[in-house]
């Protein structure tokens, strides 16, 4: 089936620890996007990709990183910089970045600070 | 700065009624708009997507509506049914296709 696939489901951080999240997606689309989400709030943008081998920083950066060395995946970093890490992390991917293309999501991954 | 408000927070509403759900933006210049599902847990489901030069979009018991010199867009649900109950969220889609989303309006639908 195609779609965005993001992994683990749950995730489990200690104190100083860097952790990565992966996403892949198999809709062989361009662009691919991290967004954050806590309680009662709606997605804030961490990291984007337009195209392979290049990405901007969104509106909350610190603290996170990012690589897009492949087409399909786009992993996410939250490194120990970050100092309330404790969210929803979602995955985006959409065809382009026009006016006619629409945005999927992949199903998330809970992240806790232990 | 793009600014999305979703009107109301939350709604509980019986089964069977017609529903509208508000979200308004405060830059028109927008590429598109989005109207999302997400479950309890879960990842966002795409309703409808508007395009800037669209008025409406329709999807089953599903109407989604923008005027986008007003910065306002309504997303209109027929006949309401418990398998409705989620949180709903509308997105605007800015340069480089970046998303600004409002804070959602949680929809309970009792039998």
């Amino acid at each position: 089936d195609g779609g965005i696939t993001q992994s683990p489901k749950y995730l489990f951080r200690k104190e100083g620890q860097n952790v990565t999240l992966s996403c892949e997606q198999n809709l062989n689309h361009d662009a691919m996007y991290w967004y954050r989400q806590d309680p009662g709030q709606g997605l804030r943008l961490i990291y984007y990709s337009q195209i392979v081998n290049d990405f901007q920083k969104g509106d909350i950066a610190e603290g996170y990183s990012v690589s897009r060395e492949k087409k399909e995946s786009f992993p996410l970093t939250v490194t120990s910089a970050q100092k309330n890490p404790t969210a929803f992390y979602l995955c985006a991917s959409s065809i382009g970045t026009g006016g006619n293309t629409e945005a999927f999501f992949g199903q998330g991954t809970r992240l806790t600070v232990v | 700065k793009q600014e999305v408000t979703q009107i109301p927070a939350a709604l509980s509403v019986p089964e069977g009624e017609n529903l509208v759900l508000n979200c308004s933006f405060t830059d028109s210049a927008i590429y598109n708009l989005q109207w999302f599902r997400q479950d309890p847990g879960k990842g966002l489901t795409s309703l409808l997507l508007i395009q800037s030069s669209q008025r409406e979009q329709t999807s089953g018991r599903l109407n989604a509506s923008l005027d986008k010199s007003s910065g306002r867009s309504t997303l209109y649900i027929a006949a309401s049914q418990p398998g409705d109950s989620a949180t709903y969220l509308c997105a605007v889609r800015r340069d480089g296709g970046k998303l600004t989303f409002g804070q959602g309006t949680i929809l309970t639908v009792h039998p």
